[in-house]
């Protein structure tokens, strides 16, 4: 139990769907992301809130918007996806101060299938 | 852009044998962390380095930073089936959130 939760663990979606990824942290943080993790590759950073405005967005593709309605609940809206996008996507938090990223408390993850 | 190489890919290791990862970057870092990644699992922290030429110790693992600050390494003594896992650098190269950059990852596997 890490104070990060996801949800769903496995999703499984067609190229026209269109699904939600939910976070949650119990943990009080100030800083909440999204991260990436296909086979071979880095873990590749997507999203950064801070205090709820969103800091970072590493060129990731418009078929994905975060949405963050507070500091404790992130979430990550799909559609018209590529299978190229199947991956582990994990979300972390972490207490941010005077731009030194914190130790990142991650989620299980998503596990996500395009068909 | 900013990377930090992490190598090697892989290492397999009979139980016992020690186990090192290094991780390069080719900007001087602010700071450096680990993480581990159990099979199935998601990356879960280990620690934190900041001073140039830092070495912490956590029971059988010692971690490194450089003297220049671009450099680090995990060793691991004696390696156990527990060690089992991908073991992540990820370096600081501070300013705004998110400048936290992950290297490819150790996979680490352990003969019994």
């Amino acid at each position: 139990e890490t104070g990060v939760t996801q949800t769903p663990r496995h999703l499984v979606m067609g190229m026209t769907n269109k699904k939600s990824l939910k976070c949650e942290q119990h943990l009080g943080h100030n800083a909440m992301y999204w991260y990436k993790q296909s086979a071979k590759k880095p873990l590749e950073l997507m999203f950064v809130y801070s205090l709820e405005e969103r800091v970072e967005n590493n060129s990731v593709p418009s078929r994905f918007s975060p949405e963050c309605p507070n500091s404790s609940h992130l979430f990550l809206h799909l559609h018209t996806l590529q299978p190229e996008d199947s991956a582990l996507y994990l979300c972390a938090s972490s207490q941010e101060s005077f731009g030194n990223t914190g130790e990142l408390f991650f989620g299980e993850g998503s596990r996500l299938t395009v068909l | 852009g900013q990377q930090v190489m992490q190598i090697p890919q892989y290492q397999h290791v009979q139980e016992g044998e020690d186990f090192t990862t290094y991780c390069n970057s080719s900007t001087t870092l602010s700071n450096i962390q680990w993480y581990k990644q159990r099979p199935g699992g998601h990356p879960v922290f280990l620690i934190q380095l900041v001073k140039s030429g830092e070495v912490k110790k956590q029971k059988r693992l010692t971690f490194q930073f450089g003297e220049a600050k671009k450099n680090s390494s995990l060793h691991i003594t004696a390696t156990q089936t527990t060690d089992v896992g991908t073991y992540f650098c990820a370096g600081g190269y501070g300013g705004s959130q998110g400048n936290l950059i992950f290297g490819k990852g150790t996979k680490l596997s352990v003969k019994p």
